[in-house]
């Protein structure tokens, strides 16, 4: 198995451009995640999925942020219009959620500058 | 908040010594998970120990357990070079997965 798999690795874009990152998670999980981390904030949860179905975005910072699961092996992180205060290093996890048994598994991360 | 603390905040050994981190929660938990990150990457699951679990093993790993303090510890026997990286501490939720994570440990052990 090739892991989760996140697009792409580094983004460097200018304040105002539209920003997508990709997810790919392991075939198999139902529940799939969106962290960011900064020096600042440490590791936050934005939005997380079971089943394809957004359960909680409540760590979505604002309106800026918006994030899909079209279907069981794909998902974005969309950022519209980006703000040098967005970078941070994103990173999307997925896990396969039982009876006391989620394990979760983290992609590589997309590094992203916004300047 | 269930979000797991970990202490201390960083922590520097030689290779060969041990590598204790504690990590405190606040609220009743049916797991506790340990992560570890290395330098710019994603974190990588360690160990999981279970509320009616006191003490669990892997490898150098162990992982003990205090639901009634509210607490875990990590131990990394005969440390290594390769072992420094940051340790994370986390609880969450069994039905939704939704984890919580602290702000971590960093271990630098020196050659």
């Amino acid at each position: 198995d090739a892991g989760v798999i996140q697009s792409p690795r580094h983004e460097v874009t200018e304040m105002g451009q539209e920003v997508t990152l990709r997810c790919k998670p392991i075939s198999g999980h139902n529940s799939l995640f969106w962290y960011r981390q900064t020096m600042m904030r440490g590791l936050e949860l934005l939005i997380y999925f079971n089943n394809n179905v957004p359960i909680d975005d409540s760590g979505m910072p604002e309106d800026r942020f918006s994030a899909k699961m079209p279907n069981a092996s794909f998902s974005t992180l969309k950022i519209q219009p980006s703000e040098p205060r967005d970078s941070a290093v994103y990173f999307c996890a997925s896990s396969f959620l039982a009876i006391d048994s989620y394990e979760q598994y983290f992609g590589p991360g997309t590094r992203l500058t916004v300047t | 908040s269930q979000q797991g603390e970990e202490d201390p905040q960083a922590l520097s050994i030689q290779e060969g010594e041990n590598a204790t981190m504690n990590c405190s929660y606040k609220t009743s938990i049916n797991n506790l998970q340990w992560y570890r990150q290395n330098s710019g990457r994603g974190l990588v699951h360690l160990i999981l120990i279970r509320s009616n679990e006191r003490e669990k093993h892997s490898g150098r790993l162990r992982v003990t357990l205090d639901t009634s303090k509210k607490s875990s510890s990590l131990l990394i026997t005969a440390s290594r070079a390769a072992d420094t990286a940051s340790y994370f501490c986390v609880t969450g939720s069994s039905n939704t997965g939704k984890l919580i994570f602290g702000q971590g440990t960093t271990l630098q052990v020196k050659p």
